[in-house]
């Protein structure tokens, strides 16, 4: 079957470093996103990763291990902003994105 | 970069009507169309696919004659609520992705649709 984990909820405070776990089960695979939704908000692009190793993108980045079906998001330098909801998605090969329920991750000062 | 355009953001429609939600891809050709669903702090639920010309392949338990797709071009897809009830209010969220491009470029969402019926 198809299975993605990650936490419901996690809270930082600003200026921290979060993490962000996923592991995933899939049928196939062809890359793993990781998207922010605000409340009512449609799903916004963060990253996008095919091959093992990390991703750096400004305050993001983002990990894989496809051998051990593990992600990781990662935030520094927390600000309110990020207060949001973070989905790992998973593409599989042939078919729409398979959505986590994603994690809410709530910023305090 | 790449824009999906859907309206209305918001719709209140009495039980037993139809509403209409649109997603036009504004500067790129969605060749595949995706429909999404979710209630509040769930995750998106894929509804169907659709792709240019054909008919939409539907998720289990999705309703095809509740929930019309059409993809009848391009850059315009639209699925029809019809004889809405009040378990159907909820987010609505198109994905448009030209196929021809890489998996990494692909998956533009629209701007969502909040449906509450009444």
């Amino acid at each position: 079957g198809q299975n993605i984990d990650q936490p419901t909820e996690m809270t930082a405070t600003e200026g921290a470093i979060v993490q962000i776990n996923c592991t995933y089960q899939t049928s196939g695979f062809n890359g793993l996103f990781w998207y922010q939704q605000h409340a009512g908000e449609a799903p916004t692009f963060l990253s996008y990763n095919v091959l093992d190793g990390l991703e750096e993108k400004g305050r993001f980045s983002s990990f894989l291990s496809r051998s051990k079906g593990y992600s990781y998001l990662l935030l520094k330098e927390l600000q309110m902003k990020d207060s949001a909801s973070y989905l790992c998605v998973v593409n599989q090969a042939g078919t729409a994105l398979i959505f986590g329920k994603g994690t809410t991750l709530s910023v305090s000062s | 970069g790449a824009v999906v355009s859907q309206h209305p953001s918001r719709v209140i429609c009495k039980s037993g009507t139809s509403v209409k939600i649109e997603c036009r891809s504004l500067d790129f050709q969605a060749t595949t169309m995706f429909w999404y669903r979710q209630f509040p702090k769930k995750s998106l639920m894929l509804m169907a696919t659709s792709n240019e010309g054909s008919k939409a392949t539907y998720e289990q338990g999705v309703e095809k004659d509740k929930f019309l797709i059409n993809h009848a071009s391009l850059t315009l897809s639209t699925l029809t609520v019809t004889s809405a009830h009040p378990e159907d209010s909820s987010f609505y969220i198109c994905s448009a992705r030209d196929r021809r491009t890489g998996d990494n470029i692909g998956y533009t969402f629209g701007s969502g649709t909040r449906l509450t019926v009444v």
